[in-house]
């Protein structure tokens, strides 16, 4: 998989959007970027993906830069049940490899 | 609700015993995937099945084995138990195998797996 870096950490407050940030400058012109989540010790939950377009669903937004070396997801009113471990993921091989993640911690 | 199910939802047996998790998938999906969570490695991935055959294989240990039945639930069996294999076991499921849509993938909400 192409190997992707996010800050380990990060607070928001409740009702702002949150910005996650990923780096993934080894990504190849064919793969697609894909974003998780983990409520604490739930199944991890599918969020959004995308390959060179920005994208928009009912959860979430992705902004992926003209170079695609680097994307954001936006959770455009965090409320406090967004409080998880968000994976940024670039894979290949049939499999999905989640790293460290995010976790972003939101505060009333 | 992802629409995944897994069974049991908690298991507690002991060292050098055999043990099965259930997992069904969501319907319409014809794949399976198997992944192992342990406070000290994160979330890896196992293996995958696709209509009943197996498509990747991850870390794997040869103490561990899978199936997918023909009704698509599958089956992860894990035999020669130790303490270290304590932890959770999420199943997923996708509509495909390759591709984009097969990494849009649903996960159930596991098994916890202790070993004393």
């Amino acid at each position: 998989d192409a190997k992707t870096t996010q800050p380990p950490s990060m607070d928001c407050a409740e009702g702002r959007a949150a910005n996650l940030p990923c780096n993934h400058s080894t990504i190849s012109g064919n793969e697609y970027v894909y974003w998780y989540r983990q409520i604490h010790s739930q199944g991890p939950q599918y969020i959004i993906h995308g390959l060179k377009n920005n994208e928009t669903n009912e959860m979430a937004s992705l902004i992926i830069t003209e170079d695609r070396k680097s994307s954001t997801l936006i959770l455009p009113h965090a409320t406090l049940r967004d409080t998880a471990v968000y994976y940024c993921i670039v894979p290949n091989d049939y499999k999905l490899s989640f790293g460290a993640g995010t976790t972003v911690t939101v505060r009333a | 609700d992802s629409g995944v199910t897994q069974t049991p939802k908690h298991l507690i047996t002991a060292t050098g015993q055999r043990v099965t998790l259930r997992c069904s998938p969501r319907s319409g999906d014809l794949s399976v995937y198997w992944y192992q969570q342990s406070l000290d490695q994160g979330l890896q991935f196992l293996i995958q099945y696709y209509n009943g055959e197996e498509r990747a294989k991850g870390n794997i240990l040869e103490r561990f084995s899978a199936q997918q039945f023909p009704d698509l639930h599958s089956e992860l069996n894990l035999s020669s138990l130790e303490l270290g294999d304590s932890a959770l076991y999420f199943c997923a499921s996708s509509a495909t195998s390759g591709g984009p849509k097969s990494y849009e993938q649903y996960f159930g909400p596991g098994t916890r797996l202790t070993v004393t």
